[in-house]
């Protein structure tokens, strides 16, 4: 089956710098990638998504790549803010089964 | 527009006893999936239902089985509970089909804990 490994752990940056947070997948059959937020006590939410014939996606201040070969993708959050601080999940999807299989997360704090 | 509502929100079980959650999914969506997530943890996938039948499974023992009845809300159930049943259980809806993977909205879970 697929399995999905995110780094780092933890992330602490001072607010308005970057955080990036990177995940590998093992089944190149995988072909959906999304990446949700969990705020403390609070339901996934769904922030950015990427399929796998896209190389990059942008919103605002979050945008997601996508390296097919090296089975790979990751979370890009520019000025981030304090309301940033969570647990963010990224997940994929293997092709043609709607099944999805989650990193362990990131704990991400923005120090004001 | 109403989202993914669980039920009950928190629920205590000594081991032994069975345990049923409920799910109803955000509107329009199809498909549901129950997911286990213990602390400090990711989301691990135990089942999806679409039309009414178990469609994908992850690595789960069959003490854990569900439904989907015609208005596309589930249930989960989970027989013997044991000690290592204790995590938020979460229910995702989605469209279903084949092919790309369809985003997934997440309910509030359920927190089972078992004495």
């Amino acid at each position: 089956g697929e399995n999905v490994e995110q780094h780092p752990s933890t992330l602490s940056v001072q607010e308005g710098d970057s955080a990036v947070i990177k995940c590998t997948y093992s089944d190149s059959a995988s072909n959906y990638f999304p990446w949700y937020k969990q705020e403390l006590g609070k339901r996934p939410q769904l922030i950015i998504d990427i399929r796998s014939n896209v190389g990059e996606k942008k919103d605002q201040r979050i945008a997601v790549t996508l390296n097919k070969t090296a089975k790979h993708f990751s979370l890009h959050i520019t000025e981030t803010q304090p309301e940033d601080s969570a647990v963010y999940f990224c997940a994929a999807c293997l092709y043609n089964f709607n099944k999805f299989y989650f990193g362990s997360g990131t704990k991400l704090n923005v120090k004001p | 527009d109403a989202g993914v509502t669980q039920s009950p929100t928190h629920l205590i079980k000594t081991r032994g006893q069975q345990v049923t959650l409920r799910c109803s999914p955000k509107s329009g969506h199809d498909t549901v999936s129950w997911y286990q997530q213990a602390l400090g943890q990711g989301p691990q996938f135990i089942f999806q239902y679409y039309e009414e039948e178990e469609r994908q499974r992850g690595n789960f023992p069959d003490r854990f089985s569900g439904h989907q009845f015609p208005n596309y809300s589930s249930e989960l159930n989970v027989n013997a509970l044991l000690l290592g049943d204790s995590a938020l259980y979460l229910c995702a809806s989605s469209l279903g089909g084949q092919g790309f993977g369809q985003p997934q909205h997440f309910g509030d879970g359920t927190r089972l804990s078992i004495l």
